[in-house]
C-alpha cells in the first residue's frame, strides 16, 4: 500500500513548455487534491475532485488543467509554463468527505526557467 | 484579510518549553479544523484533528473558538523532534484552507 505516490520528483521547465505531473492514490479515495506551495507560504488549492469524472476548481485553478478518469489517478497539466509556476506540487486524497484526513505525495519540486 | 491567518514566527524555544500556536480565520461557515505538520521539504501530515469541545493528544492540545473564528496548539514539553512548520488548515465542504504556517525550532 504505496498510499499517493507523485511523479516527477523534480522537474525544470523551460517557459512556454507543458508537461503533466501524475499523481496516483491505492486507498480507493474519492476526494483528491492538488495544491502549490511556494516558499515560506501555504499550501494553495489548486484543483480538485469528488470523485471520477468530476473535477472543480479551487483557489488558483489558472495556466493548469486535470482530469479524473478513474478513481485512482489525478494528473495535473500545465500548457504554457510559466516562471510563476515554480512552486512545490503536493497531490492529496481523503476518503469519502472532504473531513477527514488528508493524504499527501511526496510533492513535485517544479522550476520554470 | 487573510482567510487563515497565523503568526509565521519563528518561534525559538529551549526543550520542555510550553508553546502556543493562534490561527484565525475569517470563514464563518467553516465546518472543520486541523492542524497538520510539515517538515523541511516534505509533505504535510496531519497533527490533530480540532474539535469544539477541545481535544488533547499526549503533549499537545487543540482548542477552538468559533464565536472568536479562532483555534489553537498547545505543545507542552517541547522536544528537538517537534521542530517543525504547524500548519492550520480550515475546511469548507470541498475547499480547504492553510495557513502559511508558524515555524517552530526547539533547541537544546
Amino acid at each position: 500500500n504505496a498510499g499517493v505516490t507523485q511523479t516527477p520528483k523534480f522537474r525544470i521547465l523551460k517557459i512556454g513548455q507543458s508537461m503533466t505531473l501524475q499523481c496516483t492514490q491505492d486507498m480507493n479515495h474519492n476526494y483528491m487534491y492538488w495544491y502549490r506551495q511556494d516558499p515560506g507560504m501555504g499550501l494553495k488549492l489548486i484543483y480538485y475532485s469528488v470523485g471520477a469524472g468530476i473535477t472543480d476548481k479551487g483557489e488558483v485553478p489558472n495556466g493548469y488543467n486535470v482530469s479524473r478518469s478513474t478513481t485512482e489517478d489525478f494528473p495535473l497539466r500545465l500548457e504554457l509554463a510559466a516562471p510563476s509556476q515554480t512552486s512545490v506540487y503536493f497531490c492529496a486524497a481523503v476518503i469519502g468527505a472532504p473531513y477527514n484526513e488528508q493524504f499527501f505525495g511526496p510533492g513535485t519540486r517544479l522550476t520554470v526557467l | 484579510r487573510k482567510e487563515v491567518e497565523q503568526d509565521p514566527g519563528p518561534f525559538n524555544v529551549p526543550e520542555g518549553a510550553t508553546v502556543a500556536f493562534n490561527c484565525t480565520y475569517s470563514n464563518s461557515a467553516s465546518q472543520s479544523f486541523f492542524w497538520y505538520r510539515q517538515d523541511c521539504r516534505k509533505e504535510p501530515k496531519l497533527l490533530m484533528s480540532v474539535y469544539s469541545s477541545g481535544n488533547e493528544d499526549g503533549r499537545f492540545t487543540a482548542q477552538l473558538n468559533r464565536a472568536s473564528q479562532y483555534i489553537s496548539l498547545l505543545i507542552r514539553d517541547s522536544k528537538l523532534s517537534d521542530s517543525a512548520t504547524y500548519l492550520c488548515v480550515v475546511t469548507d465542504n470541498n475547499d480547504m484552507r492553510f495557513g502559511a504556517g508558524t515555524r517552530l525550532t526547539v533547541k537544546p
